[in-house]
């Protein structure tokens, strides 16, 4: 993926956990960064938009922030209902197109 | 309130064809960009295509181009994607979504299963 992501986070119910989003100057680096939800068995939703907006009805627990050529998802307070893939995704400009990371397994212990 | 619904999606043997659809309501489907795009377990999301509001612009993922084609209809609020020359590695659940900004998809179908065998 020209998104990088790790495979894989856990926590502990209650527990904060960041998962990391890295790119390029030609993606993350000039363009804002989204982020996806996916629950086992559902469509994915949107988390994320532009680098740290929530959309209506995402909690507060869920915020996201971008430096550089990197972005971080974290969620505060972390509940078995958070378990699921988690995906950034953004525009690139040398592909002309747009581009995910590999998603992160988020699972709570 | 918008609402994307596919279908279309069936087990298919490799080197068949599938038409998938996906039926807008409840926004301004032709004023709005949409996309096409897959989850593969293992593989995560995977961009296939995007097709502006009025279908003058038309963008493929490099690897799909000359197997599959999207298209639209505006009058009747449908996105179609047709998939050619079918492999076992375009197995996927199949999504349609509403693109907004810079490639936000803020509304997601429900999906639809393509199961591609040998």
């Amino acid at each position: 993926s020209v998104l990088t992501q790790p495979p894989s986070a856990s926590g502990t119910p209650g527990q904060r956990v960041t998962i990391s989003c890295s790119g390029s100057s030609s993606n993350i680096g000039s363009f804002t960064v989204n982020w996806y939800q996916k629950l086992p068995g559902t469509a994915p939703r949107l988390l994320i938009y532009r680098d740290d907006r929530r959309p209506s009805g995402v909690p507060d627990r869920f915020s996201a922030y971008k430096s550089g050529a990197s972005a971080s998802l974290a969620i505060r307070g972390l509940q078995s209902e958070d378990e699921a893939e988690y995906y950034c995704g953004g525009w690139d400009n040398t592909l002309y197109g747009p581009v995910f990371g590999g998603g992160t397994r988020v699972t709570v212990l | 309130q918008v609402h994307l619904v596919e279908a279309g999606g069936r087990a298919v043997k490799a080197g068949g064809s599938l038409r998938l659809s996906c039926a807008a309501s409840g926004f301004s489907f032709g004023d709005s960009y949409m996309a096409w795009i897959r989850h593969v377990p293992g593989r995560g999301l995977e961009y296939i295509a995007s097709i502006s509001n009025s279908g003058s612009n038309i963008q493929y993922e490099d690897s799909l181009k000359g197997r599959f084609t999207v298209s639209r209809d505006n009058i009747n609020n449908l996105l179609v994607l047709q998939m050619n020359s079918l492999r076992t590695e375009d197995t996927a659940v199949y999504y349609c979504a509403r693109v907004l900004g810079t490639f936000e998809l803020d509304s997601w179908g429900q999906g639809t299963l393509v199961t591609v065998s040998s």
